[in-house]
């Protein structure tokens, strides 16, 4: 991808169980921010993490973030069928002039 | 609030003809768009970056000659594929910046191009 990677690149759970994915990027940023896919559509955002924060919450989702590492990481608790799709971190600088993606991670969820 | 339309959904083409896309932002006025491109199973590729009223900013390795890039508007930008070919069939997906400071992006549902 043009920024990082994400790991694992596919994961496969039973519903009720946490998610967690991890993504990797390259360059010094201004936020890093989440977003899910579901086949063969547009990207929903779902959280940003601005540098300056370590951890926020919203809903069933906990995002991380360490700037030292370059890396960030997503959970989904209790996870639902639904929550079924391909999960994108996407970085951008201090003037939000370019946004980046990993390599993305396909979630499947198992009732 | 805040929605990126883009049309077409789906489009099928011969080599050689010329697609345009169009990308707009239904209720909030957009003065930076995003182009990107997803191959089957992959993540996505910044094309270039819309700026209303000037040109176009192209990632590396881009042909701005064939991915015209026109941005009249502030809730209007199109991506014209020129001379496509069977290699340039992919899903385009344009993303327009949200409110000033938010960093949010909005995302079009994509176009699919098959280029016969």
């Amino acid at each position: 991808s043009q920024q990082g990677e994400e790991d694992p690149q596919a994961l496969s759970i039973q519903e009720g169980e946490n998610a967690t994915m991890n993504c990797s990027y390259k360059t010094s940023i201004n936020n890093l921010q989440w977003y899910r896919q579901n086949s063969g559509r547009g990207l929903v955002h779902l959280i940003l993490i601005r540098s300056n924060e370590r951890e926020k919450h919203s809903g069933r989702l906990r995002v991380t973030l360490d700037t030292s590492k370059k890396s960030s990481s997503l959970l989904i608790t209790a996870s639902r069928a639904a929550d079924t799709a391909s999960y994108f971190c996407a970085t951008s600088g201090y003037n939000f002039n370019k946004f980046y993606f990993g390599s993305g991670t396909k979630l499947n969820v198992k009732p | 609030g805040a929605v990126v339309s883009q049309h077409p959904s789906r489009v099928i083409c011969k080599s050689g003809t010329s697609v345009k896309i169009e990308c707009r932002s239904l209720d909030f006025q957009a003065t930076t768009m995003f182009w990107y491109r997803q191959f089957p199973k992959q993540s996505l590729m910044l094309m270039a970056t819309s700026n209303e009223g000037s040109k176009a900013t192209y990632e590396q390795g881009v042909e701005k000659d064939k991915f015209l890039i026109n941005h009249a508007s502030l809730t209007l930008s199109t991506l014209t594929v020129t001379s496509a070919h069977p290699e340039d069939s992919s899903f385009y997906i344009c993303s327009a910046s949200g409110l000033a400071g938010t960093g949010e992006l909005f995302f079009g549902e994509g176009s699919r191009l098959t280029v016969l």
